[in-house]
Order: C-alpha cells, then sequence, then structure tokens
C-alpha cells in the first residue's frame, strides 16, 4: 500500500523559512524512476506545481520560485523535505506531496495536504 | 509557464454529459501527450482520473474520458452522478521535467 504523509508547521511567520517534510511508505526513492513532487494551493485557488525530486537526485523547480524552494531526500527515511525561503502571506496554502514515476508523466497517489499560514 | 485555462464552472444534470477544457500552448498541452486530469472533493487530496489525455488508471469508470486537439484537451464526463461533483484540474508535462496546472472547474450536479 502506497501512502504520503505531509508535515510540518501550521504557522510561519512572513520572511521565514518553512520547512515541511513528506514521510512516505510502499515505495523507495532509491528504486529507478520513482520521483516525488511537491503540489501546492491557496485556500479557494487552483493547485500548483512547486518541483521534484527524483531516485538520482535529479531535482526540478518551477521557474517562479526556483530562487526559494529546496528538495532534499533521505532515502533511508523514506522522506523528501521541502524548504521556502523568506516566506509572505501569498505562500499560504494546502502542500501536497505526490508521486511520479518514470516513464509516467502524471503524480499517482498523493498525501492528505498540509496547511501552511504565512502570518504575523 | 502559466497556469492552463479552464473554465472556472461547469453544470449539468444527473444522467447527462459535460465536458470541461483545459486550453494551454505549444510548449505543454500541445507539445504533448501527457495531459492529466485530477478530481478533487471538498477537502480532500486530489485523484487522477485521466492520464496521457486519454488512458484510466485503474479503479476509475469509463464515463469520464479525455481526449486533446491543438492546445487544447478535454475532459468529458458522461452519466454524471451526484459524486461527481467536485473541482476538476488539468495539469500538463512542459517539457524538462516541468508541469503546469489549469485554473480548475466547478462541477456542479443540479
Amino acid at each position: 500500500q502506497i501512502t504520503l504523509k505531509e508535515s510540518g508547521p501550521t504557522l510561519v511567520k512572513p520572511t521565514q523559512t518553512l520547512t515541511l517534510t513528506c514521510t512516505f511508505s510502499g515505495f523507495s526513492l532509491s528504486t529507478t524512476g520513482v520521483g516525488v513532487g511537491w503540489i501546492r494551493q491557496p485556500p479557494g485557488k487552483a493547485l500548483e506545481w512547486l518541483a521534484v525530486i527524483y531516485w538520482n537526485d535529479d531535482t526540478r523547480y518551477s521557474p517562479s520560485l526556483q530562487s526559494r524552494l529546496t528538495l532534499t531526500k533521505d532515502t533511508s527515511k523514506n522522506q523528501v523535505v521541502l524548504t521556502v525561503t523568506n516566506v509572505d502571506p501569498v505562500d499560504t496554502a494546502t502542500y501536497y506531496c505526490a508521486r511520479r514515476t518514470t516513464p509516467n508523466y502524471y503524480f499517482d497517489f498523493w498525501g492528505q495536504g498540509a496547511l501552511v499560514t504565512v502570518s504575523s | 509557464q502559466s497556469a492552463l485555462t479552464q473554465p472556472r464552472s461547469v453544470s449539468g444534470s444527473p444522467g447527462q454529459s459535460v465536458t470541461i477544457s483545459c486550453t494551454g500552448t505549444s510548449s505543454d498541452v500541445g507539445g504533448y501527450n501527457y495531459v492529466s486530469w485530477y478530481q478533487q472533493h471538498p477537502g480532500k487530496a486530489p485523484k487522477l482520473m485521466i492520464y496521457d489525455v486519454n488512458k484510466w488508471p485503474s479503479g476509475v469508470p469509463d464515463r469520464f474520458s479525455g481526449s486533446k486537439s491543438g492546445n487544447t484537451a478535454s475532459l468529458t464526463i458522461s452519466g454524471l452522478q451526484a459524486g461527481d461533483e467536485a473541482d476538476y484540474y488539468c495539469c500538463s508535462y512542459a517539457g524538462t521535467y516541468l508541469w503546469v496546472f489549469g485554473g480548475g472547474t466547478k462541477l456542479t450536479v443540479l
């Protein structure tokens, strides 16, 4: 059974750094072709793709947010960590992690999401 | 990399069919046959409904179908049911391992 779960702070102050962890089970990020991505959704708004990291450490970021995002993985813990620097209230959103496996071009399993509010 | 364009809302009566469009550019929708569709009920995570324009994941009924023409992809839901009421998002591969989502469409079953 494949599961993913996001965890992290629910409230972050503007200009701070947000760190979110995706803990997954049922697959391994050391398996060729596997990737874990992050997608966020501001309250009442659309989904926005943020980034993805692959088994071989290849990492891709949304061009509009690239300078503020960092993805790392800990294969032994089955975790992926997303860091967002210099947060602003517009970063308030539910953050989802999801799995992608090459050569597929979709995200097949998603976490339940973690709501993060940026406010002073 | 701009969001794909979807109608804000569509509606239909039970048993009817509705179609949701998703318009992009030649750099995303038009350039690849890698459009996927996600269903999202309130407070829930998105669920994959269609991938590679017109393929079904296991467990998704064939009442959901996808197509593409040029830079526009479409999701058609036939035999509408009350449980289909949700938000629907298209997503397209945009090259170099980048993805772009649509703005979302709220489906109301009358």
